[in-house]
């Protein structure tokens, strides 16, 4: 079946810190891949995404690059922010036009950024 | 747009009660989803629909639970009975028609707290 591994929480930084934050993936094929962003108190955001091998996905700062050799889709940015503070989560869609619209997540990473 | 919207944003009932949970999907969306999330699992699909119409519910947990969508504006999650291993946060999510690239958008969630 399908899944997505997420690095370990809670992940602290300080404020301009370099983030990295590991997610690798099984699925058959080339599936869609997302990072959602979760803010204190609210629902999932879209932050990025990358949808077939080599692309590299890219917004507010962070960027993602679909790996098929590794099957990663690790999440970077270079100079992290407080308001950056959330819990990030690695998702993909599969391949297959049956379940297209299945999402799934791994576990989420819980970000601290520190003053 | 007003983006998905969920009711209530906070629910604390006890055991035995029935609870149902209320989604208003972006408008024109033609597929929605209600994900649980808890610690100790994640987040996970329960249900999802396409114009109106269940496709997928292979993640509703027990016969305890249900999904209806009677119109394209509303859809409705009922816990009947419920009991305290469904406390979780429950989202609705709507996306439109586009295949597996297509981004799905969150609602703020209900806190379910069963007592």
């Amino acid at each position: 079946g399908n899944s997505v591994t997420q690095m370990e929480g809670p992940v602290t930084l300080s404020e301009e810190a370099f983030l990295t934050i590991n997610c690798t993936y099984t699925a058959t094929g080339y599936p869609s891949l997302f990072w959602y962003v979760q803010y204190p108190g609210e629902g999932l955001q879209l932050l990025l995404k990358a949808t077939k091998a080599d692309d590299k996905g890219s917004n507010k700062g962070f960027e993602a690059t679909y790996r098929k050799e590794t099957t990663s889709f690790h999440l970077e940015k270079g100079s992290v922010q407080v308001s950056d503070s959330a819990v990030y989560f690695c998702a993909l869609t599969p391949i297959s036009s049956g379940s297209a619209r299945q999402l799934t997540f791994g576990s989420g990473t819980q970000l601290t950024v520190l003053p | 747009d007003a983006g998905v919207i969920q009711s209530p944003r906070h629910e604390v009932t006890e055991m035995g009660q029935e609870v149902t949970l209320r989604c208003k999907p972006i408008s024109g969306h033609d597929y929605l989803f209600w994900y649980r999330q808890t610690m100790m699992r994640g987040l996970e699909l329960l249900i999802y629909f396409n114009n109106n119409v269940p496709i997928d519910d292979s993640g509703m947990p027990e016969d305890r639970f249900s999904a209806k969508m009677p119109n394209a504006s509303f859809s409705t999650l009922k816990i009947q009975p419920s009991e305290p291993r469904d406390s979780a946060v429950y989202f609705c999510a709507s996306s439109l028609t586009g295949g597996r690239k297509t981004e799905q958008f969150f609602g703020p969630g209900t806190r379910l707290t069963v007592l």
